[in-house]
């Protein structure tokens, strides 16, 4: 299984503000996902993020709120742009091997908007 | 519409009392069944991978279990450690995995 760093782990921040998580995994990936678990919810996709070209997303997810990166096949970043206290969620980076595998997951990044 | 549903939502066991999560779904195509297990302030961590009903797969005190509608999460003499929310999760198409509400699962010593 691969291992997954996110980073930060936590955080808390202003309304308006943007915060930028990193996902960096320790070896090539296709797949690599970007969830929101709400609190005391299950997890939603937001988006793939591809590699060399632009995020698939999911609806009620779009790029301005949301801008994926992933400029190869380790490492991939989600921005929450313009942030209210409602963006409050952990946001989990996912990684899979083949469309019909496993997914594993970051420890996540738990996000408070004040 | 493709769901998937689990219950109960919270479980409390005493240490060795064994019980099942139950995982049901309604998805067309699955392309596989998922249960992970999710500690406070953790990413969900993987446990089984079942792809076709009649299947099985175990691992120290649990066994996942698979038919057409629905999937169990059998927890044998469970222990204090044991206590977790578990997921699971289908999958129908290459970024397509949906996750249900989990069960949060208690352990009493």
């Amino acid at each position: 299984s691969a291992v997954i760093s996110q980073k930060p782990s936590r955080d808390i921040c202003q309304r308006g503000t943007s915060l930028t998580i990193q996902c960096q995994v320790d070896s090539q990936v296709t797949m690599m996902f970007w969830y929101r678990q709400q609190p005391g919810q299950s997890l939603t996709l937001i988006a793939t993020a591809n590699q060399g070209s632009e995020a698939t997303y999911e609806s009620g997810f779009v790029i301005d709120k949301f801008p994926i990166s992933r400029p190869n096949l380790t490492f991939s970043t989600l921005t929450v742009s313009n942030m209210s206290p409602e963006d409050s969620s952990i946001y989990l980076c996912s990684v899979a091997g083949q469309m019909n595998t496993e997914a594993f997951f970051g420890q996540g990044t738990r996000l408070t908007v004040v | 519409e493709d769901q998937v549903t689990q219950s109960p939502e919270a479980l409390r066991l005493q240490e060795g009392e064994s019980s099942s999560l139950n995982c049901s779904y309604t998805v067309s195509g699955l392309r596989g069944l998922f249960w992970y297990r999710q500690d406070p302030g953790k990413g969900p961590e993987f446990l089984f991978t079942l792809y076709s009903a009649g299947e099985e797969k175990e691992k120290e005190r649990l066994k996942a279990t698979l038919t057409k509608k629905e999937s169990f999460l059998h927890i044998t003499a469970p222990k204090p450690e044991d206590s977790a929310t578990y997921l699971c999760a289908v999958r129908r198409d290459i970024n397509d995995m949906r996750f249900g509400a989990g069960t949060r699962l208690t352990v009493k010593p």
